[in-house]
Protein backbone atom coordinates (compact mmCIF):
# COMPACT_ATOMS: atom_id res chain seq x y z
CA UNK A 1 0.00 0.00 0.00
CA UNK A 2 1.00 3.68 -0.34
CA UNK A 3 2.36 5.85 1.71
CA UNK A 4 0.02 8.11 -0.15
CA UNK A 5 -3.52 7.46 -1.72
CA UNK A 6 -5.16 10.06 -4.01
CA UNK A 7 -9.35 9.19 -5.29
CA UNK A 8 -10.18 9.34 -7.86
CA UNK A 9 -7.77 8.69 -10.38
CA UNK A 10 -9.60 10.68 -12.64
CA UNK A 11 -12.56 13.43 -12.84
CA UNK A 12 -14.46 14.89 -15.39
CA UNK A 13 -16.70 17.66 -14.02
CA UNK A 14 -18.77 19.84 -15.96
CA UNK A 15 -18.10 24.24 -15.93
CA UNK A 16 -19.27 25.37 -12.20
CA UNK A 17 -19.33 22.11 -10.58
CA UNK A 18 -17.63 21.67 -7.03
CA UNK A 19 -14.83 19.38 -6.96
CA UNK A 20 -13.01 17.77 -4.36
CA UNK A 21 -9.95 15.44 -4.44
CA UNK A 22 -9.47 13.34 -1.65
CA UNK A 23 -5.75 12.20 0.41
CA UNK A 24 -5.30 10.08 2.76
CA UNK A 25 -1.56 8.82 3.91
CA UNK A 26 -0.25 6.46 6.42
CA UNK A 27 2.62 8.16 8.29
CA UNK A 28 2.96 11.00 10.94
CA UNK A 29 3.69 13.95 8.78
CA UNK A 30 4.61 17.55 9.66
CA UNK A 31 3.14 19.24 6.55
CA UNK A 32 1.05 18.21 3.60
CA UNK A 33 1.57 19.53 0.20
CA UNK A 34 -1.02 20.22 -2.62
CA UNK A 35 -0.01 20.76 -6.23
CA UNK A 36 -0.79 21.43 -9.34
CA UNK A 37 0.49 20.07 -13.46
CA UNK A 38 -0.28 21.38 -15.74
CA UNK A 39 -0.83 20.04 -19.52
CA UNK A 40 2.45 21.61 -20.30
CA UNK A 41 4.44 19.67 -17.37
CA UNK A 42 5.19 22.66 -14.62
CA UNK A 43 4.32 22.01 -11.46
CA UNK A 44 2.95 25.15 -9.12
CA UNK A 45 2.79 24.72 -5.39
CA UNK A 46 -1.01 25.35 -4.20
CA UNK A 47 -0.98 24.93 -0.79
CA UNK A 48 0.94 23.81 2.05
CA UNK A 49 -0.64 23.12 5.28
CA UNK A 50 0.00 21.26 8.67
CA UNK A 51 -3.18 22.64 10.59
CA UNK A 52 -6.84 23.33 9.61
CA UNK A 53 -7.77 24.93 6.86
CA UNK A 54 -6.63 27.58 3.89
CA UNK A 55 -8.28 29.27 0.96
CA UNK A 56 -6.85 31.22 -2.55
CA UNK A 57 -9.15 32.05 -4.41
CA UNK A 58 -11.31 29.29 -5.83
CA UNK A 59 -9.79 26.85 -3.86
CA UNK A 60 -9.66 25.47 -0.67
CA UNK A 61 -7.57 23.07 0.73
CA UNK A 62 -8.50 21.18 4.56
CA UNK A 63 -6.46 18.36 6.59
CA UNK A 64 -7.31 16.24 9.46
CA UNK A 65 -4.34 15.23 11.29
CA UNK A 66 -5.77 12.59 13.70
CA UNK A 67 -7.80 10.89 10.56
CA UNK A 68 -4.58 11.35 8.67
CA UNK A 69 -6.87 13.01 5.21
CA UNK A 70 -6.82 15.96 3.34
CA UNK A 71 -9.18 17.38 0.88
CA UNK A 72 -8.88 20.16 -2.03
CA UNK A 73 -11.95 21.61 -3.27
CA UNK A 74 -12.58 24.23 -6.38
CA UNK A 75 -15.51 26.29 -6.13
CA UNK A 76 -17.35 27.10 -9.26
CA UNK A 77 -14.72 24.74 -11.43
CA UNK A 78 -13.63 26.09 -14.49
CA UNK A 79 -11.85 24.40 -17.56
CA UNK A 80 -8.85 26.22 -17.08
CA UNK A 81 -8.62 24.16 -13.82
CA UNK A 82 -8.16 21.19 -15.82
CA UNK A 83 -4.85 19.41 -14.71
CA UNK A 84 -3.37 16.92 -12.55
CA UNK A 85 -3.44 17.36 -8.44
CA UNK A 86 -0.90 16.03 -6.87
CA UNK A 87 -1.10 15.70 -2.76
CA UNK A 88 2.82 15.52 -0.92
CA UNK A 89 3.76 14.41 2.45
CA UNK A 90 6.42 16.13 4.28
CA UNK A 91 7.50 12.82 6.29
CA UNK A 92 11.38 12.31 8.42
CA UNK A 93 12.84 15.23 6.15
CA UNK A 94 11.29 14.04 2.91
CA UNK A 95 8.39 14.61 0.45
CA UNK A 96 6.30 11.17 -0.69
CA UNK A 97 4.56 12.36 -3.44
CA UNK A 98 0.50 10.46 -4.89
CA UNK A 99 -0.13 9.50 -8.18
CA UNK A 100 -2.14 12.47 -8.50
CA UNK A 101 -5.52 13.09 -9.55
CA UNK A 102 -6.38 14.10 -13.04
CA UNK A 103 -8.76 16.30 -13.58
CA UNK A 104 -10.85 17.74 -16.97
CA UNK A 105 -13.58 20.50 -16.80
CA UNK A 106 -15.35 20.47 -19.76
CA UNK A 107 -18.10 23.24 -21.22
CA UNK B 1 10.81 36.20 -11.70
CA UNK B 2 13.03 33.23 -12.71
CA UNK B 3 12.33 30.95 -10.23
CA UNK B 4 13.60 27.53 -11.04
CA UNK B 5 15.03 26.75 -14.37
CA UNK B 6 15.78 23.55 -15.73
CA UNK B 7 17.68 23.10 -19.27
CA UNK B 8 16.70 21.22 -21.67
CA UNK B 9 13.42 21.19 -21.98
CA UNK B 10 13.47 17.90 -24.05
CA UNK B 11 16.39 15.36 -24.90
CA UNK B 12 16.88 12.26 -26.88
CA UNK B 13 19.76 10.09 -25.76
CA UNK B 14 21.01 6.61 -26.80
CA UNK B 15 21.94 4.17 -24.85
CA UNK B 16 25.17 4.40 -23.59
CA UNK B 17 25.36 8.52 -24.14
CA UNK B 18 25.89 11.16 -21.06
CA UNK B 19 24.57 14.22 -19.94
CA UNK B 20 23.99 16.96 -17.63
CA UNK B 21 20.45 18.58 -16.47
CA UNK B 22 20.61 22.18 -15.51
CA UNK B 23 18.95 23.58 -12.80
CA UNK B 24 19.34 26.77 -11.37
CA UNK B 25 17.52 28.83 -8.52
CA UNK B 26 17.73 32.73 -8.01
CA UNK B 27 15.85 32.61 -4.67
CA UNK B 28 18.61 32.40 -2.19
CA UNK B 29 16.95 28.85 -1.81
CA UNK B 30 19.30 26.37 0.97
CA UNK B 31 17.79 23.15 -0.13
CA UNK B 32 17.72 21.79 -4.24
CA UNK B 33 15.98 18.21 -5.24
CA UNK B 34 16.03 16.37 -8.23
CA UNK B 35 12.71 13.94 -9.34
CA UNK B 36 11.66 11.74 -11.50
CA UNK B 37 8.39 11.36 -13.01
CA UNK B 38 7.48 8.45 -14.18
CA UNK B 39 3.27 7.42 -15.60
CA UNK B 40 1.25 6.24 -13.17
CA UNK B 41 4.06 6.45 -9.98
CA UNK B 42 4.00 9.52 -7.59
CA UNK B 43 7.45 11.62 -8.09
CA UNK B 44 11.04 9.52 -6.48
CA UNK B 45 13.80 11.66 -4.86
CA UNK B 46 16.51 10.60 -6.47
CA UNK B 47 19.07 13.34 -4.88
CA UNK B 48 18.61 16.23 -2.43
CA UNK B 49 21.35 19.20 -1.60
CA UNK B 50 20.76 21.28 2.23
CA UNK B 51 23.46 23.43 0.89
CA UNK B 52 26.27 24.19 -1.52
CA UNK B 53 29.22 21.48 -1.33
CA UNK B 54 26.20 18.90 0.57
CA UNK B 55 24.94 16.45 -1.76
CA UNK B 56 22.87 13.08 -0.21
CA UNK B 57 21.17 10.53 -2.14
CA UNK B 58 17.69 10.02 -2.55
CA UNK B 59 15.12 6.90 -3.33
CA UNK B 60 16.24 5.78 -6.42
CA UNK B 61 20.02 7.58 -6.99
CA UNK B 62 21.58 4.72 -8.93
CA UNK B 63 22.64 5.84 -12.49
CA UNK B 64 23.18 9.25 -11.47
CA UNK B 65 25.68 11.99 -10.11
CA UNK B 66 25.05 15.54 -8.77
CA UNK B 67 27.17 18.31 -7.68
CA UNK B 68 26.46 21.77 -5.47
CA UNK B 69 29.61 23.89 -6.23
CA UNK B 70 26.90 26.97 -5.61
CA UNK B 71 23.87 28.06 -3.83
CA UNK B 72 22.16 28.51 -6.96
CA UNK B 73 23.25 25.54 -8.99
CA UNK B 74 22.26 21.79 -8.68
CA UNK B 75 23.17 19.87 -12.13
CA UNK B 76 22.13 16.35 -12.32
CA UNK B 77 24.44 14.00 -14.14
CA UNK B 78 23.53 10.84 -16.34
CA UNK B 79 27.05 9.04 -16.84
CA UNK B 80 25.35 6.01 -18.89
CA UNK B 81 22.61 6.64 -20.53
CA UNK B 82 20.18 3.38 -20.03
CA UNK B 83 16.04 3.17 -21.48
CA UNK B 84 15.22 2.68 -17.53
CA UNK B 85 16.02 6.66 -17.29
CA UNK B 86 13.39 7.45 -19.62
CA UNK B 87 11.14 9.66 -17.34
CA UNK B 88 10.19 13.16 -16.66
CA UNK B 89 12.62 15.23 -14.17
CA UNK B 90 12.03 17.60 -12.07
CA UNK B 91 14.06 19.87 -10.34
CA UNK B 92 13.23 22.04 -7.30
CA UNK B 93 13.80 23.89 -4.12
CA UNK B 94 12.92 25.36 -0.58
CA UNK B 95 14.39 27.66 1.68
CA UNK B 96 14.40 25.42 4.43
CA UNK B 97 13.08 21.78 4.88
CA UNK B 98 10.44 21.11 7.30
CA UNK B 99 7.47 22.87 6.42
CA UNK B 100 8.64 25.36 3.71
CA UNK B 101 6.79 25.76 0.28
CA UNK B 102 8.73 23.91 -2.15
CA UNK B 103 9.58 25.52 -6.00
CA UNK B 104 9.74 23.37 -8.96
CA UNK B 105 11.21 23.37 -12.36
CA UNK B 106 9.35 23.23 -15.62
CA UNK B 107 10.45 19.87 -16.09
CA UNK B 108 12.92 17.59 -18.79
CA UNK B 109 11.56 15.24 -20.64
CA UNK B 110 14.29 12.60 -21.45
CA UNK B 111 14.12 9.89 -23.86
CA UNK B 112 16.46 7.43 -24.06
CA UNK B 113 16.44 4.95 -27.22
Amino acid sequence: KNEVEQSPQNLTAQEGEFITINCSYSVGISALHWLQQHPGGGIVSLFMLSSGKKKHGRLIATINIQEKHSSLHITASHPRDSAVYICAVRSASKLTFGTGTRLQVTL
Amino acid sequence: NAGVTQTPKFRILKIGQSMTLQCTQDMNHNYMYWYRQDPGMGLKLIYYSVGAGITDKGEVPNGYNVSRSTTEDFPLRLELAAPSQTSVYFCASSYGDLNTEAFFGQGTRLTVV
